[in-house]
């Protein structure tokens, strides 16, 4: 079976902070896929990094961070100087690759940046 | 380049009653997922097209939700009759290709309340 679990259910911070989202995996397959989604209070999903199962180099997109740990299972998503834009929920996800790409989700981190 | 376009935005009705969601991809994009967000918990899959046939509709509860996806474009869920733990976002999403090289392009959902 697949899971994925978000155990930081709500964060605050100040502004310029920084910032770690935690996400934890399950999967029996070899191959597979790993998500991060925003998701601002309009409600659509926007898609921020994905990764697959073979490429463990952490990777740096301005502001944003992501390190994946094969050996813990994690891949965690890290925001430095933290913005009030940042406020959204966030989800990580899974996608094993002979299932084309169904995702699962975790239950999601509210991240309150406050001014 | 358009994105996923969702209709309503909102919706309420009473149980038993009767609702369809719908949904336009973006153009070209073959596969097109129906996914369900109930409050506080992340997106899960209901079912799944690959241009008009179904990959996986194995969460779909087939006794009250059918969906269809005409021509391999639009695609319509339906609930009939609603029940009060209905109540959750219906998400589309869709990608160019089937799996999960290529990420999925969420829209903007259908908050569903029903009463």
């Amino acid at each position: 079976a697949q899971k994925v679990t978000q155990a930081q259910t709500e964060i605050s911070v100040v502004e310029k902070e920084d910032v770690t989202l935690d996400c934890v995996y399950e999967t029996r397959d070899t191959t597979y896929y790993l998500f991060w989604y925003k998701q601002p209070p309009s409600g659509e999903l926007v898609f921020l990094i994905r990764r697959n199962s073979f490429d463990e180099q952490n990777e740096i997109s301005g502001r944003y961070s992501w390190n994946f740990q094969k050996s813990t299972s994690s891949f965690n998503f890290t925001i430095t100087a933290s913005q009030v834009v940042d406020s959204a929920v966030y989800f990580c996800a899974l996608s094993a690759y002979n299932q084309g790409g169904k995702l699962i989700f975790g239950q999601g981190t509210e991240l309150s940046v406050k001014p | 380049e358009a994105g996923v376009a969702q209709s309503p935005r909102y919706k309420i009705i009473e149980k038993r009653q009767s609702v369809a969601f719908w949904c336009n991809p973006i153009s070209g994009h073959a596969t097109l997922y129906w996914y369900q967000q109930i409050l506080g918990q992340g997106p899960k899959l209901l079912i799944q097209f690959q241009n008009n046939g179904v990959v996986d509709d194995s969460q779909l509860p087939k006794d009250r939700f059918s969906a269809e996806r005409l021509k391999g474009v639009d695609s319509t869920l339906k609930i009939q009759p609603a029940k009060l733990e209905d109540s959750a976002v219906y998400l589309c999403a869709s990608s160019p290709g089937q799996g999960a090289t290529t990420e999925a392009f969420f829209g903007q959902g259908t908050r569903l309340t029903v009463v």
